[in-house]
């Protein structure tokens, strides 16, 4: 059990360049979650997946942001024409079980600056 | 008004103290989280409970379901425990988490 893993670490972009983002959940975890952190603040939910399935999404994901889950196993998050409110850490995290609340296990994070 | 409200923002204690970080929540839950972060990022789990008490090491948790409202407690600080306490809730079948702003808590030698 590595833990689960995000790629890169950081991430320094122009404003309306394209950027993607990938994370590895542990490896028997079924759920996966995205979630985003603003400088002071508790993280946002993004999105959710059960094994390839994209169950939910947040308000907050607008149509430039997309995430897949392809064979049910690493996910990525890419967001087009980036913005500079953008800017923000995006964790992930994934857990293990089909129950209501399950332990969640982050990432390190990525880390996005958009000048 | 946030669904999950935390006190205090800010913490500074003295290492051995008792530290509460208080958490309040306004929708339905399935259960509460308490999670720590420390500078960095890196964000890991230190309780989910959705009832009663938890204790691990000098780390407990309480919650009342009746009143909405959980309590994380450090017995002992030390300055290692310093890092931001988050507050999240489940809801229901989602597996999304609503957080709160989190505690920041530092303990001086």
């Amino acid at each position: 059990d590595t833990g689960v893993s995000q790629d890169p670490r950081h991430k320094i972009t122009k404003r309306g360049q394209n950027v993607t983002f990938r994370c590895d959940p542990i490896s028997e975890h079924n759920r996966l979650y995205w979630y985003r952190q603003t400088l002071g603040q508790g993280p946002e939910f993004l999105t959710y997946f059960q094994n390839e399935a994209q169950l939910e999404k947040s308000r907050l994901l607008s149509d430039r942001f997309s995430a897949e889950r392809p064979k049910g196993s690493f996910s990525t998050l890419e967001i087009q024409r980036t913005e500079q409110g953008d800017s923000a850490m995006y964790l992930c995290a994934s857990s293990f079980g089909g129950g209501i609340q399950e332990t969640q296990y982050f990432g390190p994070g990525t880390r996005l600056l958009v000048l | 008004k946030n669904e999950v409200e935390q006190s205090p923002q800010n913490l500074t204690a003295q290492e051995g103290e008792f530290i509460t970080i208080n958490c309040s929540y306004s929708v339905g839950i399935s259960a509460l989280h308490w999670l720590q972060q420390h500078p960095g990022g890196g964000i890991v789990s230190l309780f989910m409970l959705s009832s009663g008490k938890k204790k691990h090491g000098r780390l407990i948790a309480t919650i009342n379901i009746q009143e909405k409202h959980s309590s994380l407690h450090i017995t002992a600080s030390h300055p290692r425990d310093s890092a931001v306490y988050i507050c999240a809730v489940g809801r229901g079948s989602q597996g999304n988490l609503i957080f709160g702003k989190g505690t920041k808590l530092s303990v001086k030698p």
